[in-house]
């Protein structure tokens, strides 16, 4: 089966930086994707990696090590609006690359 | 608007009554996914849908629920039936094709109550 392991509460203030991890454990790994979800709102993409590495979009990046089965989320410049719930998502080989498994979300308060 | 359309965005329900949930994908995408989620909880993939097509309907119970997303018109999760664990907010997704499917483009959910 899929596990992902994620803080469930995170808590900061205004631009500042912010990392939300996520430890998964899958048969098949193929990549692992983040979304924003605001007060049980519509989800959000926000990043994905396949390979190793940092990728990098405006102030949120994302990292990936498949040999540590890790990744995580790095929110910088903290605005009010950040405040939300951050979802991994992890797609493998052993199901249909549709199925996304997700983790059970960090909620992040954003302090002024 | 081109985005994920839901609807409807409300709906109760009473027990042993039916439930249908619409979905209309994004322009251009032909591959639709449904989810559920309960409060304080991640989402659950329930069922994956091409054009006339099922593709993996693994997350879904197999009594109760089903699913289609016919050559026309939206993308349709049915629920006959309902019971009070029924409740919870049903989103749907879409993406152009598999290979893309990292990156889901969500409607704004269906709240399913069962009284």
């Amino acid at each position: 089966g899929q596990s992902l392991e994620q803080p469930s509460e995170v808590t900061a203030v205004e631009g500042a930086i912010v990392q939300i991890n996520c430890t998964y454990q899958t048969s098949g790994f193929y990549g692992l994707s983040w979304y924003q979800q605001h007060d049980g709102g519509a989800p959000t993409f926000l990043s994905y990696n396949a390979l190793d590495g940092l990728e990098e979009t405006g102030r949120f990046s994302s990292f990936l090590s498949r040999s540590d089965s890790y990744g995580y989320l790095l929110l910088q410049e903290l605005q009010m609006k950040d405040s939300a719930s951050y979802f991994c998502a992890v797609r493998n080989r052993g199901s249909t690359l549709g199925r996304l498994y997700f983790g059970r979300g960090t909620q992040l308060t954003v302090w002024p | 608007n081109a985005g994920v359309m839901q609807n409807p965005r409300h709906l109760v329900r009473r027990r042993g009554q039916e439930a249908r949930l619409r979905c209309s994908p994004m322009k251009g995408h032909s591959h639709v996914y449904w989810y559920r989620q309960l409060p304080e909880e991640g989402l659950k993939f329930m069922v994956y849908l091409q054009k006339e097509n099922i593709i993996d309907e693994s997350g879904m119970p197999k009594e109760r629920f089903s699913a289609e997303f016919p050559k026309e018109g939206p993308s349709i999760l049915r629920i006959q039936q309902v019971v009070r664990g029924d409740s919870a907010a049903y989103f749907c997704a879409s993406s152009p094709d598999e290979s893309s499917s990292y990156e889901q483009y969500f409607g704004p959910g269906t709240r399913l109550t069962v009284t």
